[in-house]
């Protein structure tokens, strides 16, 4: 069972550049999520999906976009990356919202330079 | 605004002692979220609180959560070097979880032979 899978792992991109970041579960369930963590600070929601088609910003959702054609696949689109996106993006699902906890992917290493 | 805010951020102890981690939250909840991380890698569930007075162990670590003080606490008994890692609390927000969770900035917790 492969649970939350992110790619890539690691990434450098100029500023102005464009990207997608991938995000894929297994699990089956409906509620997916996007976080940001920067150095030393907690984790916070940039965009959430509670079903295939819909999706809600979160927290900081700014200079992001994201979609969800299907209950597996949750990509994080950035348009024109800035040096503040530098960060640690995780993907996260949970199969029952504030029942069950949500399960996390490896991360995504971002640097925009 | 959900606020959660963890003390210590920052934690050197000794093997075979005992500490307590705290996290406060500033809106009602019921249910709150313990989890790790090492450095590098993704975070792991560690505790599930979903009541007031809901008490969770696993080996040596303890979670406690009071909804009516708005407190929860993570209780290390006789640490181990193992248990050096970053532990973060979560809050669900308004929607019941289904709009993500809210974190702590983390304690960093390191346990020294």
């Amino acid at each position: 069972n492969a649970g939350v899978t992110q790619t890539p792992k690691f990434r450098i991109l100029k500023i102005g550049q464009s990207m997608t970041l991938q995000c894929t579960q297994d699990m089956n369930h409906n509620y997916m999520y996007w976080y940001r963590q920067d150095p030393g600070m907690g984790l916070k929601l940039i965009y959430y999906s509670v079903g295939a088609g819909i999706t809600d910003k979160g927290e900081v959702p700014n200079g992001y976009n994201v979609s969800r054609s299907t209950t597996e696949d949750f990509p994080l689109r950035l348009e024109l990356a800035a040096p503040s996106q530098t960060s640690v993006y995780f993907c996260a699902s949970s199969y029952r919202a504030g029942v069950t906890e949500a399960f996390f992917g490896q991360g995504t290493r971002l640097t925009v330079v | 605004e959900l606020k959660v805010e963890q003390n210590p951020l920052f934690l050197s102890m000794q093997e075979g002692k005992n500490y307590t981690i705290y996290c406060n939250y500033s809106t009602t909840s019921d249910r709150l979220y313990w989890y790790r991380q090492d450095p590098g890698k993704s975070l792991e569930s560690l505790f599930v609180l979903l009541s007031n007075g809901a008490v969770k162990q696993e080996g040596r670590l303890m979670a406690s959560l009071d909804t009516k003080a708005r407190l929860s606490t993570l209780h290390i008994t006789a640490a181990v070097h193992d248990l050096s890692a970053t532990y973060f609390c979560a809050v669900e927000g308004p929607g019941g979880g289904a709009d993500g969770l809210t974190f702590g900035k983390g304690t960093h917790l390191i346990i020294q032979p």
